[in-house]
């Protein structure tokens, strides 16, 4: 069983700012590094699926950066909006191939503050 | 295309009764996945499916069982609740590599009393 860790587990950032968060998983044997959103009342939508060592990926104001050597990936959020509150996941597959499923850190909860 | 649909959406049950939870998938995808979340944990995978015919065991298979006659239906099986599974639990499908990823249904909110 995998070990993915994030933190920290709750964050509150004011409207505008920027934040991040980590996600911290076995270096060893690493195949693909998922993240998900997760609104409340809803179901977890994935955002970036990442693969390669130094790989950056960006879907508007989020951006995620990936370092398989040292076992993190960081998301980032710029000038967050109320909108972006939600718990965000990390992920990573139990196995290379990854058919037998993802295990999940605890997530982030991000509360942004009007 | 509806994705992935789960029923029912909320459900109570008394301990020792049995039910089952309903996954729907229209995306043909082979690879589907039962995952449970508990407060302040993360997603634990119960069961997972390969294909139809084909199912194993998760991280947290201990007190449920699932069956796949066919690519579209994947549904759980609690024989003899108890409070302990009390949880949230969340269908997902994939195409099966670990790179690409899973699409998650809505949810089946379960309480056992």
């Amino acid at each position: 069983i995998l070990n993915v860790e994030q933190s920290p587990q709750s964050l509150h950032v004011q409207e505008g700012d920027s934040t991040n968060f980590t996600c911290s998983f076995p270096s060893s044997n690493f195949y693909a590094l998922h993240w998900y959103r997760w609104e409340t009342a809803k179901s977890p939508e994935a955002l970036f699926v990442m693969t390669l060592n130094g790989d950056e990926k960006k879907k508007g104001r989020i951006s995620a950066t990936l370092n398989t050597k040292e076992g993190y990936s960081y998301l980032y959020i710029k000038g967050s909006q109320p909108e972006d509150s939600a718990t965000y996941l990390c992920a990573s597959p139990y196995s290379g191939g990854g058919a037998d499923g993802l295990t999940f850190g605890k997530g982030t909860h991000l509360i942004i503050q009007p | 295309n509806a994705g992935v649909t789960q029923t029912p959406k909320f459900r109570i049950l008394k301990i020792g009764q049995s039910m089952t939870l309903q996954c729907t998938q229209d995306m043909n995808h082979n690879y589907m996945y039962w995952y449970r979340q508990d407060p302040g944990m993360g997603l634990k995978l119960i069961y997972y499916s390969v294909g139809a015919g084909i199912t194993d065991k998760g991280e947290v298979p201990n007190g449920y069982n699932v069956s796949r006659s066919t690519t579209e239906d994947f549904p759980l099986r609690l024989e003899l609740a108890a409070p302990s599974q009390t949880s949230v639990y969340f269908c997902a499908i994939s195409t099966g590599v670990g790179y690409n990823e899973q699409f998650f249904g809505p949810g089946t909110r379960l309480t056992v009393l």
